[in-house]
């Protein structure tokens, strides 16, 4: 069966464009995560969807980043106004449901701010 | 705040020996533990998953243990290969969301 996948593998933009990062979860998974990782670090939790709802949105940095499930499959990260800090890998999991079964990571995408 | 360490940040050892990793947290009031393998430039791979009320997992030559009272859990991987390379990534995890350390880089020399 398909895993997560997410889309564009990489991205690379200036400082200031907008971006929007696309995951597709496992079929039948309704918890969804976003993380980030800089190099060198673990992942960082940034926002949990379960359903179409965003249950914690705690980990976001600031209000340029807001992310999207509409439909409670896929979902999209979005970056306004994007900075060099922001450069980092963006990884997106998903599990069957909230009670911490095993999380499924993507591949990520890397996201490079010039 | 949940955090968690791994000590050594890297290792390398000769092919067939024996590997060790340790992973410590403050909070021990968890849901489960998750051991995951990254290799360079891709995503994670679920290895392990240890829920708070067991004392370990294993999984062919993987083996984890779990102590919630001291906040330690340690992998082990018996007889080492070099695709055994890679770095190694602890989570832990609360209610739902998960959180990492910093990861051990493992190197298995031929």
């Amino acid at each position: 069966g398909a895993g997560v996948s997410q889309t564009p593998s990489n991205k690379v933009t200036e400082k200031g464009k907008y971006v929007e990062l696309r995951c597709d979860p496992i079929s039948g998974h309704t918890a969804l995560y976003w993380y980030r990782q800089s190099l060198g670090q673990g992942p960082e939790f940034l926002i949990y969807f379960q359903g179409t709802g965003a249950a914690d949105d705690s980990g976001l940095p600031n209000d340029r980043f807001f992310a999207v499930r509409p439909e409670g499959s896929v979902s999209t990260l979005k970056i306004q106004r994007t900075e060099r800090g922001d450069s980092a890998v963006y990884l997106c999991a998903s599990a069957f449901d909230r009670f911490q079964e095993t999380q499924y990571f993507g591949p990520g995408t890397r996201l490079l701010v010039l | 705040k949940q955090e968690v360490t791994q000590i050594p940040a890297a290792l390398s050892v000769p092919e067939g020996e024996n590997l060790v990793l340790n992973c410590s947290f403050t909070d021990s009031a968890i849901y489960n533990l998750q051991w995951f393998r990254q290799d360079p430039g891709k995503g994670l791979t679920s290895l392990l998953l240890i829920q708070s009320s067991q004392r370990e997992q294993t999984s062919g030559r993987l083996n984890a243990s779990l102590d919630k009272s001291s906040g330690r859990s340690t992998l082990y991987i018996a007889a080492s290969q070099p695709g055994d390379s890679a770095t190694y990534l602890c989570a832990v995890g609360g209610d739902y969301k998960l959180s990492f350390g910093a990861g051990t880089t493992v190197t298995v020399r031929a």
